[in-house]
């Protein structure tokens, strides 16, 4: 079945760094990709998506190039800020419906 | 933000006993969801609708039953509360059709604890 794995959280950075979240998948067929973000106490929220094989998805100074050679969709930040700090999940769609199968999530905090 | 509400927010309850969370959406979305999350797995899905009265099974649904009588509405029920079941539920929802690339928005959450 479909499966999602992301690099190991937490994640912990200062300001201005670079950011830089693994998100490797496996699916049949050609799945859309997502990344949600989770601030404290919220529901999910969409940052970015890609719909099918080298789509960069980009939002808020994020972004994911889908990779099919190497099954991968990379959340990447050049310059991370406090408000960032959440925590991050790489999702695929690739079955009827829209079922989405999520990642682990990746525990992101940026310190001043 | 997409009009999505979930009752309770929060729920303290007993093993045994039975619990009912609700889904209520404004946006006449087709599709509704109910995942749950956990720690190290990320949201994992119990069931789906697909339309009134149209449900079915996701990869964790044992225990869990639903039901979905209105458009607007759409119930997750524990039968038989179980401490495993000690958890975040997210319910969401997609409206433009089965594609695959289309976005779901999230609820807010219920926090569930079974004592």
């Amino acid at each position: 079945g479909d499966s999602v794995t992301q690099m190991e959280g937490p994640v912990t950075l200062s300001e201005e760094a670079f950011l830089t979240i693994n998100c490797t998948y496996t699916a049949t067929g050609y799945p859309s990709l997502f990344w949600y973000v989770q601030y404290p106490g919220e529901g999910l929220q969409l940052l970015l998506k890609a719909t099918k094989a080298d789509d960069k998805g980009s939002n808020k100074g994020f972004e994911a190039t889908y990779r099919k050679e190497t099954t991968s969709f990379h959340l990447e930040k050049g310059s991370v800020q406090v408000s960032d700090s959440a925590v991050y999940f790489c999702a695929l769609s690739g079955t009827s419906y829209g079922k989405l199968t999520f990642g682990q999530g990746t525990i992101l905090t940026v310190h001043p | 933000d997409a009009g999505i509400t979930q009752s309770p927010r929060h729920k303290v309850t007993e093993t045994g006993t039975p619990v009912t969370l609700r889904c209520h959406q404004t946006e006449n979305h087709r599709y509704m969801y109910w995942y749950r999350q956990d720690p190290g797995h990320g949201l994992r899905l119990i069931h789906y609708s697909y339309g009134v009265k149209d449900t079915d099974k996701g990869e964790v649904s044992d225990g869990y039953s639903v039901s979905r009588s209105k458009t607007e509405d759409f119930l997750l029920t524990l039968e038989s509360a179980t401490s495993s079941q000690t958890s975040v539920y997210f319910c969401a929802i997609s409206g433009m059709g089965a594609s695959a690339s289309v976005e779901q928005f999230f609820g807010p959450g219920t926090r569930l604890t079974v004592l």
